[in-house]
């Protein structure tokens, strides 16, 4: 079945980088497209951005644009998404996606990453 | 960006009762490819969102037949017709026609 395993819990000082990983099994890789989103405390989602695990084509938000990278590593079937310049209100989980032509069917378990000095 | 809109943002509903949600985008949700690409998620408490309808009104697998979507244009709906115990948490609609991607504010399911 269709996994979607992401990296664990990070705490980041003001200013820091994070990069998130999301490790995929159960389908092949390089078919899809992932999306990155995050969700603050209480709130709604919000996208980061996409790529497409087959030729690594990539879109952001321009909310995010310039501070937000999103890679692939094929042979380890995994995404990253490294976010820079952090600030308090980036405090989120952040979750994985993968797109299929019916939607977004698999969702990472999310990563919490809390920005704080 | 398009903005979607949800209502309520809250609704206490009885068990077995139906319950209904509302979602408008700012802008028309039909893409260039005649596809409109409006989807609900559902998210438990303490859980990732999953995916239940996709372009409007197709049922994920797996998904109860209980829930159904409907819409088109500008104006969706999301309707539990029997609303069970596993049905609370927020709901939220998202659209996928245009970047970014947009989702709804959200609506919370809860049992009266």
């Amino acid at each position: 079945q269709v996994q979607l395993v992401q990296s664990g819990a990070e705490v980041k000082e003001p200013g820091a980088s994070v990069k998130v990983s999301c490790k995929a099994s159960g389908y092949t890789f390089s078919n899809y497209a992932m999306h990155w989103v995050r969700q603050a405390p209480g709130q709604s989602l919000q996208w980061l951005g996409w790529i497409h695990a087959g030729n690594g084509i990539t879109k952001y938000s321009q909310r995010f644009q310039g501070r937000v990278t999103i890679t692939r590593d094929t042979p380890a079937s995994t995404v990253y998404m490294e976010l820079t310049s952090l600030r308090s209100d980036d405090t989120a989980v952040y979750y994985c996606a993968r797109a299929t032509i019916s939607g977004w069917e698999n969702w990472g378990q999310g990563s919490l990453v809390t920005v704080s000095s | 960006d398009i903005v979607m809109t949800q209502t309520p943002l809250s609704s206490p509903v009885t068990l077995g009762q139906p319950a209904s949600i509302s979602c408008r985008s700012s802008q028309s949700l039909v893409h260039s490819d005649g596809n409109t690409y409006l989807s609900w998620l559902q998210q438990r408490p303490g859980q990732p969102p999953r995916l239940l309808i996709y372009k409007v009104s197709n049922r994920f697998s797996g998904v109860p037949d209980r829930f159904s979507g409907s819409g088109a244009g500008t104006d969706f709906t999301l309707k539990i017709s029997r609303v069970e115990a596993e049905d609370v948490g927020v709901y939220y609609c998202m659209q996928a026609t245009q970047f970014p991607v947009t989702f709804g504010q959200g609506t919370k399911v809860e049992i009266k």
